[in-house]
């Protein structure tokens, strides 16, 4: 498609409970991006792929956070065991090769955890 | 360090004027792009316009324009003619290809147009 399409757009769980996020990136796109968005301002880098091969991981907190980007299926973003402050805004980008090209982000997922 | 720096969390406008949002980044590579995003309440993210750090001209793109100072490690967003719309956060970006290619983003400046 020609937006970058992220479900659900709301997702509460109790704390300690799973969250999967998923995102279709923007087709022939071939970098995906997750990040991090806290209390409307700060964003922070999760994970990054190159097609469905992970790129940079830097960003994840590896004991709850997973993700994939899979052939022919949305990329995901899984959180085990959720905390409190695991509740934010989670955007997943695109972005086509190139120096000049973009990432062009979906509307998010807000994650509210309880 | 503070790789994007936005020092102006709010800033008021009148419609019709200028605005002009700072941002100023640190980096020691010589390759690197920078980037505006405009975000409304919505949420959404709205990539506004780019700017990479080997381009002689300063970036325009409509009513907006970047005002890239290179030396100064600045690249300030200026908003001509406001509008009541163009109420939102607005974050500055960088791009650094031998960083990992993510975008690091400033904290934000609120832009508030008045009627």
């Amino acid at each position: 498609g020609e937006e970058v399409a992220q479900t659900p757009k709301h997702l509460v769980r109790g704390e300690g409970q799973k969250a999967k996020l998923y995102c279709a990136p923007i087709k022939g796109h071939s970098y995906v991006f997750w990040y991090q968005q806290v209390l409307k301002n700060e964003f922070k880098f999760l994970i990054s792929f190159q097609n469905e091969n992970v790129f940079d991981e830097t960003g994840m907190p590896k004991e709850r956070f997973s993700a994939k980007c899979l052939p022919n299926s949305p990329c995901s973003l899984e959180i085990q065991a959720t905390k409190l402050e695991d509740s934010a805004v989670y955007f997943c980008a695109s972005r086509n090769r190139g120096p000049g090209q973009p990432q062009h982000f979906g509307d998010g997922t807000r994650l509210s955890i309880l | 360090a503070q790789k994007i720096t936005q020092t102006q969390p709010g800033m008021f406008v009148q419609e019709k004027e200028a605005v002009t949002l700072d941002c100023t980044y640190d980096t020691s590579d010589p390759s690197y792009g920078l980037f505006w995003y405009k975000q409304p309440s919505s949420g959404e993210m709205i990539f506004l316009i780019y700017q990479g750090s080997y381009d002689q001209q300063n970036a325009t793109e409509g009513r907006y324009s970047l005002n890239f100072q290179k030396a100064r490690k600045s690249a300030n967003l200026v908003i001509s003619a406001s509008q009541l719309g163009d109420s939102a956060m607005y974050f500055c970006a960088m791009r650094e290809p031998n960083a990992g290619n993510m975008l690091t983003f400033g904290g934000g400046t609120r832009l508030m147009v008045k009627p």
